[in-house]
């Protein structure tokens, strides 16, 4: 069965305090792994799509890499607007089929 | 519209009704996505949409939800009957087209519905 596991549920650090969410992942035949942002009462924002092993995306503060059993989203020097749920996903399958989403990291930055 | 658009934000619904909750995806956008967020839990995949036919429903927890989509625009998701466990945040997503190899998938605000 497909499965994307994120770790930690909740993460707390301190502005500047530089740090990385994890998830790790069990799928047939990975299409694409998705990172999205999803502050409290909004709809999850798109971030990154990863393809392959090794491919690596950066964004602002925030650089994602891709292996073949994992991803890491990699958080440089975090401000106080970074504290959102940070959510992967994965589509799998020869045909391509909806994503399958992880439970997400709470990330809270505080100043 | 600029982004996708779901409504209504907000359902407030008594225990044994039925509640129908819509979503208008990105112009031009075929691919549409029903997901389901309750409390404390990731985001469960309900139905896809290519155009206006359905070919996975798979994720649909009951035969009391039902989904559908006139025009490959605007979609409807249907609850009857809706029970207490039915609470949760309603997600509609859209895509240039399903196969997201160099497609983004957009997400509504989602609608928060409660079942007293």
């Amino acid at each position: 069965e497909d499965q994307v596991t994120q770790s930690p549920e909740a993460l707390r650090l301190q502005e500047g305090e530089s740090s990385s969410l994890n998830c790790s992942y069990t799928v047939s035949g990975l299409r694409g792994l998705f990172w999205y942002r999803q502050d409290p009462g909004k709809g999850p924002e798109f971030l990154f799509t990863l393809y392959s092993a090794g491919e690596e995306k950066e964004k602002e503060r925030l650089k994602a890499t891709l292996t073949k059993k994992e991803s890491f989203l990699h958080i440089t020097a975090p401000k106080p607007e970074d504290s959102a749920t940070y959510l992967c996903a994965v589509q799998a399958g020869q045909a391509g089929t909806a994503l399958i989403f992880g439970k997400g990291t709470t990330l809270s930055v505080s100043s | 519209g600029a982004g996708v658009s779901q409504s209504p934000s907000n359902k407030v619904t008594e225990k044994g009704k039925d509640v129908e909750l819509r979503c208008d995806p990105i112009s031009g956008h075929t691919a549409l996505y029903w997901y389901r967020q309750s409390l404390g839990q990731g985001l469960e995949f309900l139905i896809y949409f290519q155009g206006n036919s359905a070919p996975d429903k798979s994720g649909l927890p009951s035969d009391r939800f039902s989904a559908e989509r006139t025009g490959g625009s605007v979609s409807t998701l249907t609850i009857q009957r809706t029970q207490q466990e039915d609470s949760a945040v309603y997600l509609c997503a859209s895509s240039l087209q399903h196969r997201l190899s160099g497609n983004t998938i957009y997400f509504g605000e989602g609608s928060w519905l409660t079942v007293v």
